[in-house]
Parts: C-alpha cells; structure tokens; sequence
C-alpha cells in the first residue's frame, strides 16, 4: 500500500488530454511538500517529469503539466503522442514518516 | 554530463551480504544529497536511504533500517549501500538517484540501475 494513491492506469487516443491525480494527505502534499512526477520507460530508469509541483526540467515538452491543491496533485498531458505510454509515478516527503514517499505508479496507454 | 552508474548487483542467498556502489561524473558530486531507490519486479518505486551533501545525515526506509547501510567517498566521487541480512523482500532493482538541485526532496538524475536477486 503506497503512501501516495494513483491509479492504477489511464489511457487515451492520440491527441487527447489525460490526467493522473495523486492523493496524499496531511503528513506530504498537505503539509506543503512538494509533488513530483517522474517517467519510466519499461526497462528504463525513471526521469524526472515534473518537480516543485509544476515545474518541467529542460528538454520536457510543455504537453506535461503539473498542478497542486490541498492534498492532491495531478499531472496532466495535452496532444497524447504514442510515445508517451509509459509508467508514471508521483513523490512527495511524508513528514510523520520521516521518508520518502511515492505512488503506486500509473501506466499510461495510448490507444 | 551526469553520469550515476550502480554496480555490485548480484544474487545472493537469504541471510547473505551485498554491497551496492553508485559512481557519480559530470557534476560536483560534493555538494548534492544522494539516494538509493529500488523496484521490485513488476512493482513501483520504493525509497531506501539517503546521504547528505556532506555524509554527516542519513535516513533509512523502515523496511531497511538497521540492515542497510549508505555511505559516500567524495575522494573517488562514490556512494555505497552495504546490504546485510537480506530477505527474498529485498529482491529488486536498486537506482542510485541524486538529490534535485531545485528541491532537495526530488530525485533529478538515476543511474541505470543494478539487480539484487536474494533466492536459494
């Protein structure tokens, strides 16, 4: 049972928007940790997506989006491509466990 | 470039030893926290360990404290994660990821992983 809940999967068609949420609480998002989404390729090593709630390192398209309120966040992607289907995971800092905390992971098709 | 490169993957027998190196290029390996993340086979992310800038902090997931050890050499630009007492639980992949240079509680660049497989 992960810290952080994300569903279990999503998918859209080619050209469509999505959106991931993930739920927290009072101990990591609610208390003001900050979100971020990271991007894993099977069989790769996660990347950095999304930092500091909504934020996008150099060289991530501005299709992906992150937003943040109350003890939730959500990562959205516009204009789905193909290459997008992956899995996604959201992480925060739990504060009452001293640790870091992710979600579950949401893999992503692309229909 | 940053570079993090694992290595010191193995399979080992429950109640077995392993030690974990992670080799840091391409930024000044002195100044950032670091962290080991590992993945189960067919599972999602799981924290284990971090290390301070300066070595002098570290905390442990709950499910590894008191069996895992971190620790980092900034002469060779290396950090290590001994594993003792090892459970088949501890089967996964383990990443070495440096702390964001923007939010210190991200993870902004991981190695490519190296596989610890604890089976008899």
């Amino acid at each position: 049972q992960s810290v952080l809940t994300q569903p279990p999967s999503v998918s859209g068609a080619p050209g469509q928007r999505v959106t991931i949420s993930c739920t927290g609480s009072s101990s990591n998002i609610g208390t003001g940790f900050a979100v971020h989404w990271y991007q894993q390729f099977l069989g790769m090593a996660p990347k950095l997506l999304i930092y500091g709630d909504s934020n996008r390192p150099s060289g991530v398209p501005d299709r992906f989006s992150g937003s943040k309120s109350g003890t939730s966040a959500s990562l959205a992607i516009t204009g789905l491509q193909a290459e997008d289907e992956a899995d996604y995971y959201c992480q925060s800092y739990d504060s009452r466990l001293y640790a870091w905390v992710f979600g579950g992971g949401t893999r992503l098709t692309v229909l | 470039e940053v570079q993090l490169v694992e290595s010191g993957g193995d399979l080992v027998q429950p109640g077995g030893s392993l030690r974990l190196s992670c080799a840091a290029s391409g930024f000044t390996f002195a100044s950032y926290s670091m962290s080991w993340v590992r993945q189960a086979p067919g599972k999602g992310l799981e924290w284990v360990a971090y290390i301070s800038s300066s070595g002098s902090i570290t905390y442990y997931a709950d499910s590894v404290k008191g069996r895992f050890i971190i620790s980092r050499d900034k002469a060779k630009n290396s950090m290590d994660l001994q594993l003792d007492s090892l459970r088949d639980e501890d089967t996964a992949v383990y990443y070495c990821a440096r702390g964001g240079s923007n939010y210190a509680y991200s993870f902004d660049y991981w190695g490519q992983g190296t596989r610890v497989t604890v089976s008899s």
